[in-house]
C-alpha cells in the first residue's frame, strides 16, 4: 500500500553529533531505496541510494543501512551540521521494471542546534 | 535548464475554478511523477508516467484531478472545480532510471 506521512516525527541533535533517521517501508518486493532531503520551500534532493541486494552503503558523511528482514531502512549522518536541518524522506521503488513507481515513507524533521 | 522546472511557482485561485500546473522534466527523462505535499506532511503519490505505457493513475484523489504528458516531455496536472482541501504544494519529478529529480513545486492556495 501507499506510505503517506502524517504528523512527521522530529529529531533534535547538537551540532557535531551523529544522527540516525529511521524508516519502515511497506513493500517486501521493493528493490531499490533512496533517501531524500527536503529544505524549506524546496523540492526533495537526492542524498544516497541502496539496492535491495546490499545492506550498507556509504557516502560523504552519510551511511544507509537496509534490513530486509524487518523492512527497515536507516540514514546515519556523521558530525551533523546546522545545514543538515531539513525533512528527510525515504522512498522505495516497486514494480519490478527498470523504472517503477517511487513511494515515499513518512518523513522525519531533523533540527540541528549549534 | 538542467533541472525540473515547474510553473507557476505559486497559484492562488478561488474555490470552484479550474487550475493547470505545468512540469518541464529534465530532457531525455522518460519517467515523470506528480506528488502532493500538504503543509508539514509527507509526499502523496498522484500519478506516474513511464514512456509510452499507460500512466499509473492510482493516486489521483478524485475525478477532478487529471494529468497528461504530451510528446513524452511536458506534463500538465489539471484540477477542476478546486476545493479548499486541494491547497498544497504539487511536486513533479522526472527520472531516467530510478532516482527521481524534483522540481521546486507549485504552491496552490484555494480561497
Amino acid at each position: 500500500g501507499e506510505s503517506v506521512g502524517l504528523h512527521l516525527p522530529t529529531l533534535s541533535v547538537q551540532e557535531g553529533d551523529n544522527s540516525i533517521i529511521n524508516c519502515a517501508y511497506s513493500n517486501s518486493a521493493s528493490d531499490y531505496f533512496i533517501w531524500y532531503k527536503q529544505e524549506s520551500g524546496k523540492g526533495p534532493q537526492f542524498i544516497i541510494d541502496i539496492r535491495s541486494n546490499m545492506d550498507k552503503r556509504q557516502g560523504q558523511r552519510v551511511t544507509v543501512l537496509l534490513n530486509k528482514t524487518v523492512k527497515h531502512l536507516s540514514l546515519q549522518i556523521a558530525a551533523t551540521q546546522p545545514g543538515d536541518s531539513a525533512v528527510y524522506f525515504c522512498a522505495e521503488r516497486s514494480g519490478g521494471t527498470s523504472y517503477g513507481k517511487l513511494t515515499f515513507g513518512q518523513g522525519t524533521i531533523l533540527t540541528v542546534h549549534p | 535548464g538542467a533541472g525540473v522546472s515547474q510553473s507557476p511557482s505559486n497559484k492562488v485561485t478561488e474555490k470552484g475554478k479550474d487550475v493547470e500546473l505545468r512540469c518541464d522534466p529534465i530532457s531525455g527523462h522518460t519517467a515523470l511523477y506528480w506528488y502532493r505535499q500538504s503543509l508539514g506532511q509527507g509526499l502523496e503519490f498522484l500519478i506516474y508516467f513511464q514512456g509510452n505505457s499507460a500512466p499509473d493513475k492510482s493516486g489521483l484523489p478524485s475525478d477532478r484531478f487529471s494529468a497528461e504528458r504530451t510528446g513524452g516531455s511536458v506534463s500538465t496536472l489539471t484540477i477542476q472545480r478546486t476545493q479548499q482541501e486541494d491547497s498544497a504544494v504539487y511536486l513533479c519529478a522526472s527520472s531516467s532510471g530510478v532516482r527521481g529529480y524534483f522540481g521546486a513545486g507549485t504552491r496552490l492556495s484555494v480561497l
